[in-house]
């Protein structure tokens, strides 16, 4: 079984502290992805990766940083937390090929006060 | 237009229903699509492909309309365990590589 997971499935965080979200796939998953999801918003993309060390700008980037130092970890990074960015955070990794399944993980609850 | 875009719903059946979700997408060149399912207060997973002659998977079946840019899936006989969220998704190529766009989904509640 396909395994993906997270670092904490719930995080209180105050504004303008530096969050990490880690993400750790077990099925040497070449791409891995992290979402963010809202209510009446649904997934929306915010960073991907192909591979270590490179990373891509998702739908949202913006307050958001990544790093992918080894292949089956990916780190979500709020350099300085805001309330807006209180919210689900989905990882997910798949094969190279895009149209293959993409695996999520349990998700994190961030709430940032 | 949003890229890929589903009735929120909720839709309310009762079990050993019939029901039919749609989905709509912008982009002319997506090349992939697929059904995810998503449980209250759980990560989607994969429920299914989408194939340009419909597919079907048991009580499930996927259909496709590429001139239309349509995506249908149609459960039968509906069991409480359908209970959740169908989230619809397309794959489409971009500059730097490509996206899975998640439509916001629908909500499917079976009563008994």
């Amino acid at each position: 079984d396909v395994k993906v997971t997270q670092s904490s499935r719930y995080l209180v965080k105050r504004t303008g502290e530096k969050v990490f979200l880690e993400c750790v796939q077990d099925m040497d998953h070449e791409n891995m992805f992290w979402y963010r999801q809202d209510p009446g918003l649904g997934l929306r993309l915010i960073y991907f990766s192909y591979d270590v060390k490179m990373k891509e700008k998702g739908d949202i980037p913006e307050g958001y940083s990544v790093s992918r130092e080894k292949k089956e970890r990916f780190s979500l990074i709020l350099e300085s937390a805001s309330t807006n960015q209180t919210s689900m955070y989905l990882c997910a990794s798949s094969f190279r090929q895009a149209y293959r399944e993409q695996y999520f993980g349990p998700g994190t609850r961030l709430t940032v006060t | 237009r949003k890229e890929v875009e589903q009735d929120p719903g909720p839709f309310n059946v009762p079990e050993g229903a019939t029901v039919a979700f749609n989905c709509t997408y912008s982009n002319s060149a997506s090349q992939s699509f697929f059904w995810y399912r998503q449980d209250c207060r759980k990560e989607p997973k994969l429920l299914m492909s989408v194939y340009s002659s419909g597919n079907e998977d048991g009580r499930f079946t996927a259909q496709l309309n590429r001139a239309s840019q349509y995506i249908s899936l149609l459960i039968r006989d509906s069991k409480l365990s359908d209970s959740a969220t169908y989230l619809c998704v397309v794959y489409t190529a971009r500059n730097s590589g490509y996206a899975l766009n998640f439509g916001k989904g629908t909500s499917l509640l079976v009563t008994p």
